[in-house]
């Protein structure tokens, strides 16, 4: 049964690179991993998405090791605006279903 | 282009009754899936439907079922509300489906049973 694991919240302040890691034991072989931020009464907005070692696109990086058991979102220099919820998302090994993660709640403070 | 929309964005019923949530997708894209949000499960797949055809099928009970019209809009439908269904409904819309395609989420339908 594919599982995940994430941090259940965060705390972090303006100007610092924070790091979320989801742990996903059961990832199908063929899958990718993707990132969603979601704000409040909002649905959740793909951030990055990567299959294995590092993906950075403009708002952030993905780090995947070769086992891919794990991965770690990098949101270099928060601001109050990343206040917000993040999950890992991918799908079981069947391919039958997308998993998200339980979400970080990260808190940004001045 | 235009995002996903859902409509109502709001609804309140009764237990025992019935509702119908409606997604419209973003031009092109022939997969939607729909996921119910609440404060203690977090987000759970519900189903997907691509090209009219129920694909994938998370573990819900029978009262949730959906179904895709010939323009890949899509109606997922309650039966028999019970209090526990009071969540947040959001559907995703991709190009070809769950593997690999980018999700694109609506703002969801918040239901809340009394």
């Amino acid at each position: 049964l594919a599982k995940t694991t994430q941090p259940i919240s965060m705390d972090s302040y303006e100007g610092q690179e924070v790091n979320i890691t989801c742990s996903h034991n059961n990832i199908a072989t063929n899958d990718y991993i993707t990132w969603y931020q979601q704000f409040p009464s909002q649905g959740p907005r793909f951030i990055i998405q990567g299959y294995k070692t590092k993906v950075t696109n403009e708002v952030a990086s993905l780090f995947i090791p070769a086992d891919r058991k794990s991965s770690t979102l990098s949101l270099p220099r928060v601001s109050l605006s990343d206040t917000a919820v993040y999950y890992c998302l991918f799908a079981n090994q069947a391919g039958t279903a997308l998993i998200f993660g339980k979400g970080t709640t990260l808190s940004v403070s001045s | 282009k235009a995002g996903v929309t859902q409509t109502p964005r709001y609804l309140i019923k009764t237990r025992g009754q019935q509702v119908t949530l409606s997604c419209s997708p973003i031009s092109g894209h022939r997969s939607v899936s729909w996921y119910q949000q609440t404060p203690g499960q977090g987000l759970q797949f519900l189903f997907e439907y691509f090209s009219e055809t129920q694909r994938n099928k998370g573990n819900f009970p029978g009262r949730f079922s959906g179904r895709q019209f010939s323009n890949s809009r899509s109606e997922m439908n309650v039966s028999t509300l019970e209090l526990g269904d009071s969540a947040l409904y959001l559907c995703a819309s991709s190009l070809a489906g769950l593997h690999t395609d980018t999700q694109y989420f609506g703002p969801g339908t918040r239901l809340t049973v009394l």
